[in-house]
């Protein structure tokens, strides 16, 4: 597609449930990011995926939190157990490269999940 | 570590007015600095961006001047339209081997006719 595309845009689930997000990345983009944005707290970090390097997974939260890219190009957030503080929308990103700080990364609309 | 400030808003301006948000940064090494906007129901979108100092970023009238010496990135627009309503993102990457963006906590601007 055109764009980074997110799915489900839109999530309510009730506390102690899983949910998972999906992100389908801009088609050859190598590089995939997933940022968090809770209200107030501006845009958080969660992990990152470069081709077939390991994840660099230093910003999740807990281990509630995981994600995986099959074939280098979808991702799945999986977040256990959901807790009201997860509530929050899930940003999926890519770019072309993953390296070199002139990189232009493009975001998607976002998954917005809410837990009840 | 890597840290943005950008002005707390609300910021309410009269179409036409002169718009300035600031934003500050902390990095180590030589950082790239950006501006994204994220339009109401919409994803972020990159705005511009300057990868050295003194570059000047620029797009749909807007433009920020990396400052090396005051370590600012300051968001500017001459003439508001009611369409640059948005939340305006000041974010980094601080430099080669780095991948992730440090945002700032976004500038919501209200544009009213």
């Amino acid at each position: 597609g055109a764009g980074v595309s997110q799915s489900p845009s839109n999530k309510v689930t009730e506390k102690g449930k899983d949910v998972e997000l999906r992100c389908d990345p801009i088609s050859g983009h190598t590089a995939l990011y997933w940022y968090r944005q809770s209200l107030g707290q501006g845009l958080e970090f969660l992990i990152y995926f470069q081709g077939n390097s390991a994840p660099d997974k230093s910003g999740l939260p807990s281990d509630r939190f995981s994600a995986e890219r099959t074939g280098g190009s979808v991702s799945t957030l999986t977040i256990q157990r959901t807790q009201q503080e997860d509530s929050a929308v899930y940003l999926c990103a890519s770019s072309l490269v993953g390296t070199g700080s002139g990189n232009t990364i493009y975001f998607g609309e976002g998954s917005w999940l809410t837990v009840v | 570590g890597n840290s943005v400030t950008q002005m707390e808003g609300p910021v309410t301006l009269s179409e036409e007015a002169f718009l300035t948000i600031n934003c500050t940064y902390t990095a180590t090494g030589y950082p790239s600095l950006f501006w994204y906007v994220q339009y109401p129901g919409e994803g972020l979108q990159l705005l511009l961006k300057a990868t050295k100092a003194d570059d000047k970023g620029s797009n749909k009238g807007f433009e920020a001047t990396y400052r090396k010496e005051t370590t600012s990135f300051h968001l500017e627009k001459g003439s508001v339209q009611v369409s640059d309503s948005a939340v305006y993102f000041c974010a980094l990457n601080s430099g080669a081997g780095s991948y992730q963006l440090t945002f700032g906590k976004g500038t919501k601007l209200s544009v009213i006719p």
